[in-house]
């Protein structure tokens, strides 16, 4: 299996513009997580999905922050418009379950500069 | 609450000597408790994980951790820390019925040769 995968690696942008981050998880998890760490506030989990329904979104920030997963094997994570204090690298993870002890296992993450 | 506590934000070691990096935890219930390595521009990898049974369990790399329940502790170590450990650790507990782990800010692991 390629892992979680994760798009783009990188991206680059100028504020108030809309931003889309994709993740693949890997087959056969019914679980998804989004997080987002930053140097000035580690790992925080935005929101995740199980049997592709969002079950916890207290930790996306505010409205301009949405996420999707529209089948098992597709999620997206979108900030529109995009500030510069949303610069971070934004993590995806996927599990077999999110309940019970299930570990789970991390895409590489895609660098968010917002100019 | 549920919470991770992980007391030193760096851990510097001579290789070949044992590390010990520390973690505390509070959730409710029965507790899940894992650990993951982040090495620089990575995600993060899972090293090792306590369900249920034998306190000690043994994961990836020679890293092992060991549950104290009266405690509420996991503390990870390696009897011989070598320089590639160098890299940044996160414990992550969970209560049985969450779906979520808690991440704190981990620890940094420096080793050096």
């Amino acid at each position: 299996d390629a892992g979680v995968i994760q798009s783009p690696r990188h991206e680059v942008t100028e504020m108030g513009q809309e931003v889309t981050l994709r993740c693949k998880p890997i087959s056969g998890h019914n679980s998804l997580f989004w997080y987002r760490q930053t140097m000035m506030r580690g790992l925080e989990l935005l929101i995740y999905f199980n049997n592709n329904v969002p079950i916890d979104d207290s930790g996306m920030p505010e409205d301009r922050f949405s996420a999707k997963m529209p089948n098992a094997s597709f999620s997206t994570l979108k900030i529109q418009p995009s500030e510069p204090r949303d610069s971070a690298v934004y993590f995806c993870a996927s599990s077999l379950a999110a309940s019970g002890g299930h570990e789970q296992f991390f895409g590489p993450g895609t660098r968010l500069t917002v100019l | 609450a549920q919470s991770v506590a992980q007391p030193e934000d760096q851990v510097n070691v001579a290789e070949g000597n044992p590390l010990t990096v520390k973690c505390t935890y509070s959730v409710s219930g029965n507790p899940y408790l894992f650990w993951y390595v982040q090495y620089p521009n990575r995600g993060l990898q899972f090293l090792l994980k306590y369900i249920t049974g034998d306190n000690l369990v043994k994961g990836s790399y020679g890293f092992e951790a060991e549950f104290n329940k009266s405690q509420t502790s996991f503390h990870l170590k390696k009897p011989s820390a070598l320089v590639s450990d160098s890299a940044l650790y996160f414990c992550a507990p969970k209560g049985g019925s969450q779906g979520n782990l808690i991440f704190g800010k981990g620890t940094k692991l420096s080793v050096k040769p």
